[in-house]
């Protein structure tokens, strides 16, 4: 148990709606990290959140967008759904010391919030 | 940029037998970071091993040991005497440089192993 939660743990919406994923990140740790994982395929990195601000994002379009809170805990929201989006959502939690430098600690993920579009 | 390549899709073996999962990367960097990460049927992510570029002392953990060489940028995992509950897909990571792209994992494409009793 890594102490990241996710929820929902299943999810089912139709083209063109707008969804929100929730992850609650492990005591201690400032850092979430948002991972779209198609079926038969490695995760992809969204973004990531540290302190509540933007800390990098991957190759994905503005209707995915994201929220780090006070608690550090986060939200992934993605409007206009496509059929494409249907994938494993994942979010991890780590600690990080500053923005943009590496860091050496781990990351622990959650169980995942599988998303289809009909 | 940065890649991870698993060249094996899946790897099926008979209860007992060792199997060797191999992982080949490329980064820039001097200053990385390697992973393994093993997905049961769950889909939760469970992380193994965290390896820095500086250190290339092999490691052994139970029943997995990982083989790092960085002349040849491969970060190779060995399960000895596999048992049914080692059924995964198992991945290899790398990080990224600091910047634009935040401290994100690059993964590679997974080994599905499938354990037979």
């Amino acid at each position: 148990e890594t102490g990241v939660t996710q929820s929902p743990t299943h999810l089912i919406k139709t083209r063109g709606q707008q969804v929100t994923l929730r992850c609650s990140s492990q005591s201690g740790h400032n850092t979430v990290s948002w991972y779209q994982q198609a079926l038969g395929q490695g995760p992809q990195f969204i973004f990531q959140y540290y302190r509540e601000e933007e800390n990098g994002r991957g190759n994905f379009p503005p209707r995915f967008s994201g929220l780090q809170f006070p608690n550090y805990s986060s939200e992934l929201n993605v409007n206009a759904l496509e059929l494409d989006d249907s994938a494993l959502y994942l979010c991890a939690s780590s600690s990080n010391r500053r923005r943009f430098t590496p860091s050496t600690d781990t990351q622990y993920f959650g169980p995942g919030t599988r998303l289809t579009v009909l | 940029a940065q890649k991870v390549t698993q060249a094996q899709t899946e790897i099926s073996v008979v209860e007992k037998e060792d199997v060797t999962l191999d992982c080949v990367y490329e980064t820039r960097d001097t200053t990385y970071y390697l992973f393994w990460y093993k997905q049961p049927p769950s889909g939760e992510l469970v992380f193994l091993i965290r390896r820095n570029s500086f250190d290339e002392q092999n490691e052994i953990s139970g029943r997995y040991s990982w083989n790092f060489q960085k002349s040849t940028s491969s970060f190779n995992f060995t399960i000895t005497a596999s048992q049914v509950v080692d059924s995964a897909v198992y991945f290899c990571a790398l990080t990224a440089p600091p910047g634009a792209a935040g401290n994100k994992l690059t993964f590679g494409g997974g080994t599905r192993v499938l354990v037979k009793p």
